[in-house]
């Protein structure tokens, strides 16, 4: 079944401390997204890759790293969290091209306390 | 820069009735336009897009949209809503590579 997995799907933690959201795909795309969603806002995007070794920042890339040494994975970093990180991140991908729709994750809801 | 925006951040109808979501874009170039449905604790699922061509777009579960050029538009409408429809809708352009920009969403809500 084609899908983009993410883990974990929730978690809480503190202030400071290092965290990993991972992002798979199994659809060979060559286009991979992070976006966070806010009330009110809709979907922000945080990082993108275009394909491997290459990402670049999306509009709220603040506090964030990411990497993509692999084609289906594309892990979100935060290494020193905050509570306005608090949010539900969506991993995305597809195909090259603009009219090619984006397949999304079922969404990781992060709390910082 | 693009934006879009949904008129209605929350919109009720009763089972039976028109559904109508809108959607207004501001682009500097012919956008590619999506629509994004999201169930609760689910990601966002394609509905619908306009590419290029016919301007009245059919899409999944009943939904079509009409692209409006003149007006910036791209409002999605259903004839008849079921339950199940019940969900928050997400309008998005894409006009520089694979990058969307998403409007607020609307959470649409269906009485019995």
């Amino acid at each position: 079944e084609a899908q983009v997995t993410q883990n974990p799907r929730y978690l809480i933690t503190v202030t400071g401390k290092k965290l990993t959201v991972t992002c798979s795909q199994n659809m060979n795309h060559e286009y991979m997204s992070w976006y966070r969603q806010d009330p009110g806002l809709g979907l922000r995007q945080i990082y993108y890759s275009m394909n491997v070794e290459v990402t670049d920042k999306g509009d709220v890339p603040e506090g964030y790293k990411v990497s993509r040494k692999e084609k289906r994975n594309f892990p979100l970093i935060l290494e020193s969290p905050s509570p306005n990180q608090t949010s539900l991140y969506f991993c995305a991908s597809s195909f090259w091209g603009g009219n090619q729709p984006q397949h999304f994750g079922d969404g990781t809801r992060l709390s910082i306390l | 820069a693009q934006s879009v925006t949904q008129l209605g951040s929350h919109v009720s109808v009763s089972e039976g009735a028109l559904v109508l979501l809108r959607c207004n874009y501001s682009s500097s170039v012919p956008p590619y336009l999506f629509w994004y449905v999201q169930y609760p604790n689910q990601g966002l699922q394609l509905l619908l897009k306009y590419t290029t061509g016919a301007t009245l777009v059919k899409g999944i579960n009943g939904f079509e949209a009409e692209f409006k050029k003149s007006e910036t538009s791209f409002h999605l409408t259903k004839p008849s809503a079921h339950m199940s429809d019940a969900a928050e809708y997400f309008c998005a352009l894409n006009n520089a590579g694979n990058m969307l920009t998403f409007g607020g969403g609307t959470r649409l809500m269906v009485k019995p």
